[in-house]
């Protein structure tokens, strides 16, 4: 079974709030990766991590920034929150290789 | 580029009738397959994979799926569905090591089960 963590769950706040969602794992897992859905959507990596210190922008275009300073943590902070912005955010981590990725149980975010 | 397309976007089976969704991809080498499931409110579960070898893989909850090079296909079935098994379901591909594990998803079938 994967251990990786997102917190919060869910998150409905204020338009121009800065948030951080939390996405941690104990697997020792050199890669994470952020992505974003929609309800009823695909997937889409907005952000990756391939080690400490290394990060990467993915295939969608997103204005929140993240951070990799400790190999198990791999934060998203949205600066100042939009209506836009509102969306389930999902952390991913895999091994070395082409692993399978593991996910955490998602943030829903919602901004007012 | 790579791409993997999922041609049912909703798909009703009555419990206990035999299931197949179907995934195609696109990628001049050989892939790397997933097929993830996600419940409603949940992360993404990891059913199989596919990395060589014998073309037919099992996974959990019953599933397996059939790897054919000659349709691009990747195919997931199961013989007998139960109400817990509505939910989403992603088929998705990396490609060889030098991807660093990235992976492309396709839009997902969404899976009724209907007594």
């Amino acid at each position: 079974e994967a251990d990786i963590y997102q917190t919060p769950r869910y998150l409905v706040i204020g338009t121009g709030k800065k948030i951080t969602l939390e996405c941690s794992q104990t697997m020792g897992h050199d890669k994470m990766y952020w992505y974003q859905q929609d309800p009823g959507m695909e997937l889409h990596l907005i952000h990756y991590s391939y080690g400490v210190n290394s990060t990467e922008k993915g295939d969608l275009s997103s204005e929140s920034t993240v951070s990799r300073i400790r190999t198990e943590h791999f934060p998203l902070t949205l600066e100042s929150a939009r209506p836009s912005h509102t969306s389930q955010y999902l952390c991913a981590s895999s091994g070395q290789g082409a692993q399978p990725q593991h996910f955490g149980d998602g943030t829903r975010l919602s901004i007012l | 580029a790579q791409s993997v397309t999922q041609p049912d976007i909703h798909i009703t089976v009555s419990e206990g009738a035999s299931l197949e969704l179907r995934c195609n991809y696109s990628y001049g080498a050989t892939p790397y397959l997933f097929w993830y499931v996600q419940s409603p409110g949940q992360g993404l579960q990891l059913l199989l994979k596919y990395f060589s070898g014998d073309t037919l893989v099992q996974g959990i909850k019953g599933f397996e799926a059939e790897f054919k090079r000659s349709q691009s296909s990747f195919n997931l079935r199961k013989p007998s569905v139960h109400w817990s098994d509505a939910a989403e379901y992603f088929c998705a591909v990396g490609s060889t090591p030098g991807s660093q594990g990235n992976l492309i998803f396709g839009k997902g079938t969404k899976l009724s089960v209907k007594p």
